[in-house]
């Protein structure tokens, strides 16, 4: 069974801190998301990384994928608190659309 | 905006009722699927369908639920009893195969069975 393992689970910091989330796997996939869901809402993707190494920036958001297509963090410059939210990665073994969802990561940006 | 649409937004319900969640896909887009997120298990892929016709329902419970899609715009999901244990968010999301893996989601279906 493919996972993927999201960590941390929970983070509080304060506005203008970094921050990274990391998720994990042994397995390989083919792409990777980052999602992020608000209360009440369904999760909207942020970015999609293909390619090993590759590295996309979202205005302060800098999404990495590993060189072995394993694993992938994201990086949160200055984080203000409208990055509040629940973040959440999602690994396409190939490409038939199912994704292997990471638990989450339930970020809260204090002001 | 293209969007996935859900209904009802939010349902409460006695347990042993029936019911029925809608989904209207994105137009065009011909995978559409059925999620549920709680607190404890997070996002789980209960069924998801590719030019209506079912992949993969094994996520599903099949004693209670059924999901169909009588047609390209519209995607089901029943519960039939519902109990207290089926209370979740039930996303529905559409996809296709331009976006490559991308898939798009409705707001959910907040349900409680009291």
């Amino acid at each position: 069974t493919q996972l993927l393992e999201q960590s941390p689970q929970f983070l509080s910091i304060q506005e203008g801190e970094n921050l990274t989330v990391y998720c994990n796997s042994s397995s390989v996939f083919s792409s990777l998301q980052w999602y992020r869901q608000e209360p009440g809402e369904g999760p909207v993707l942020l970015v999609t990384v293909v390619t090993g190494g590759e590295v996309k920036k979202l205005k302060r958001l800098t999404f990495q994928f590993g060189d072995a297509r394993k694993d992938s963090s994201l990086h949160i410059t200055a984080a203000q608190p409208g990055d509040t939210g629940l973040y959440l990665c999602a690994g396409a073994p190939d490409s038939n659309y199912q994704l292997i969802w990471g638990a989450g990561t339930k970020l809260i940006i204090k002001p | 905006d293209a969007r996935v649409t859900q209904t009802p937004r939010h349902k409460v319900t006695e347990m042993g009722q029936e019911v029925t969640m809608r989904c209207q896909p994105i137009l065009g887009h011909n995978t559409v699927f059925w999620y549920r997120q709680t607190m404890m298990q997070g996002l789980e892929l209960l069924a998801y369908f590719r030019n209506r016709a079912p992949l993969d329902d094994s996520g599903m419970p099949k004693d209670r639920f059924s999901a169909e899609m009588p047609d390209a715009t519209l995607a089901t999901l029943k519960i039939q009893p519902s109990e207290p244990r089926d209370s979740a968010v039930y996303f529905c999301a559409s996809g296709s195969g331009d976006s490559g893996n991308t898939i798009y989601f409705g707001e959910g279906s907040w349900l409680t069975v009291v």
